[in-house]
C-alpha cells in the first residue's frame, strides 16, 4: 500500500504569490515523522522541514510551514512569498522509526515559479 | 565538514558488466540507505542497513547488492542481473535514535547503460 501520496504532479505559481503542495500518508503507527525535500534540477535533496506526529503547533521554517492535519493524515508545505529559485521537484517522506526505520517518499510534484 | 560522499558522479556500463557505486559518510549515523530515481519519478527503496554488518531488501532488490562492513561506508553494486540500471542512484544516512531526524543525502550518481 502507498504510504505517502502526493497528487500533483505539477504546478505552477507566480512569484511572489504563496503555494500549497499536497501530501498524505498512511500509517497505523502514532510515532512517525513528516519531511519535506526539495530536489533542484542538479539532482541533491535539500531537507526543508520537519512536523513529528505528536508535535501541536504546525512546523515552520523560514518561508516554509506545514500544515499538518493528523485526523486527515495530511502534511501540506506552504511556501509563502516564491522566489525564482523555488522552482524544483518537491517531495514529501514519512519515517516511522519504531516500526522498521525506513523512509517512505511520494512521487513528488515539480513547482515551477514564473516570473 | 561533515557529510555523505557519493562516488563516481557519472558513470558509464556496458550491458552485462557489474559496477559498484560509492557511498561514504562521516556523520557517525547508523543508518544508511540506497534509493533509485528514475527521470520525474520518486524515489524507491533498494536496501537499508541499520547497523554494521546487518543490511535489509528495499522494495526493487532484484539485481542489486549491498554490504556494510564498516559503519561509513555502504556501497552498492549493480549487478549484470538488473535488465534496466540506467537510473540516478541517492545514498542516504540518518541517526538511528528515532522518527524525529532527517535523512541527509549525498550529491547522487547517474548510471548510464552504453
Amino acid at each position: 500500500a502507498q504510504k505517502i501520496t502526493q497528487t500533483q504532479p505539477g504546478m505552477f505559481v507566480q512569484e511572489k504569490e504563496a503555494v500549497t503542495l499536497d501530501c498524505t500518508y498512511d500509517t497505523s503507527d502514532q510515532s512517525y515523522g513528516l519531511f519535506w525535500y526539495k530536489q533542484p534540477s542538479s539532482g541533491e535533496m535539500i531537507f526543508l522541514i520537519y512536523q513529528g506526529s505528536y508535535d501541536e503547533q504546525n512546523a515552520t521554517e523560514g518561508r516554509y510551514s506545514l500544515n499538518f492535519q493528523k485526523a486527515r493524515k495530511s502534511a501540506n508545505l506552504v511556501i509563502s512569498a516564491s522566489q525564482l529559485g523555488d522552482s524544483a521537484m518537491y517531495f514529501c517522506a514519512m519515517r516511522d522509526a519504531p516500526k522498521d526505520n525506513k523512509f517512505y517518499f511520494g512521487s513528488g510534484t515539480k513547482l515551477n515559479v514564473k516570473p | 565538514d561533515g557529510g555523505i560522499t557519493q562516488s563516481p558522479k557519472y558513470l558509464f556500463r556496458k550491458e552485462g558488466q557489474n559496477v559498484t557505486l560509492s557511498c561514504e559518510q562521516n556523520l557517525n549515523h547508523d543508518a544508511m540507505y540506497w534509493y533509485r530515481q528514475d527521470p520525474g519519478q520518486g524515489l524507491r527503496l533498494i536496501y537499508y542497513s541499520q547497523i554494521v554488518n546487518d543490511f535489509q531488501k528495499g522494495d526493487i532488490a532484484e539485481g542489486y547488492s549491498v554490504s556494510r562492513e564498516k559503519k561509513e561506508s555502504f556501497p552498492l553494486t549493480v549487478t549484470s542481473a538488473q535488465k534496466n540500471p540506467t537510473a540516478f542512484y541517492l545514498c542516504a544516512s540518518s541517526s538511528g535514535d528515532g522518527w524525529n531526524t532527517e535523512a541527509f543525502f549525498g550529491q547522487g550518481t547517474r548510471l548510464t547503460v552504453v
